[in-house]
């Protein structure tokens, strides 16, 4: 069974450092990863998704990769700012259509 | 405009009462989905339906059950609410059917239902 894990599970950073997220899943078979973010009381906002073919995506300040024989993606966050403060979700699509969700990483960025 | 969106917002109900939750996109996106949302914040999968049929049933008790009145709308109706059922609800959906899988879901805002 697919799990996912997100380490770490809380981070507080300065305003202004590059952050890196880890995300971590047991079952490489795997259609694509998604990252979302979700702030609190709120939804869920699709920041990035990676095709299995796929080695990384960019979108602005935010690059994901994914290294999926080692069941591995990680989202980098350049010149962190206090709106980026909210919790990082990270999704693998197996079969079945299935999404399995991570345990999120909760991020503060402090001014 | 709003791409999924759901009502309530919030639903605060007394056990064993009957209660929906509505959700609609206006993406033209061909599969849906329902998410639970527990108290440790983990997201797990429900229910997807694709063009009014159900794809995903995962392990929920048959207490739950989403109703799709056309593509546009999948409905979560919840027979005699359980304190366990507390959670947030969320709906999503995507482009695309079951086999076209590399789309990104969109997410409502999310329904907290509290069961006294």
């Amino acid at each position: 069974k697919q799990e996912v894990t997100q380490i770490p599970a809380a981070l507080s950073v300065p305003e202004g450092e590059n952050l890196v997220l880890n995300c971590s899943f047991t079952d490489s078979a795997i259609y694509n990863l998604q990252w979302f973010r979700q702030d609190p009381g709120k939804g869920l906002t699709s920041l990035l998704l990676i095709q299995s073919s796929q080695r990384e995506q960019t979108s602005g300040r935010l690059n994901a990769s994914l290294d999926k024989s080692s069941g591995r993606s990680t989202l980098y966050i350049a010149a962190s700012q206090p709106g980026d403060s909210a919790t990082y979700l990270c999704a693998v699509l197996t079969g079945a259509n299935n999404l399995f969700f991570g345990t999120g990483t909760r991020l503060t960025v402090i001014p | 405009d709003t791409a999924v969106s759901q009502t309530p917002k919030y639903l605060v109900t007394q056990m064993g009462n009957d209660k929906s939750i509505k959700c609609e996109q206006n993406l033209g996106h061909d599969t849906m989905y329902w998410y639970k949302q527990d108290s440790k914040k983990f997201l797990k999968i429900m229910f997807s339906y694709n063009n009014k049929e159900l794809i995903i049933n995962e392990t929920v008790p048959n207490r739950f059950s989403p109703k799709s009145p056309d593509k546009a709308h999948l409905n979560l109706h919840i027979n005699s609410l359980e304190l366990g059922d507390s959670a947030v609800y969320f709906c999503a959906s995507r482009r695309g059917r079951a086999g076209e899988i590399n789309n990104e879901q969109f997410f409502g805002p999310g329904t907290r239902l509290t069961v006294l």
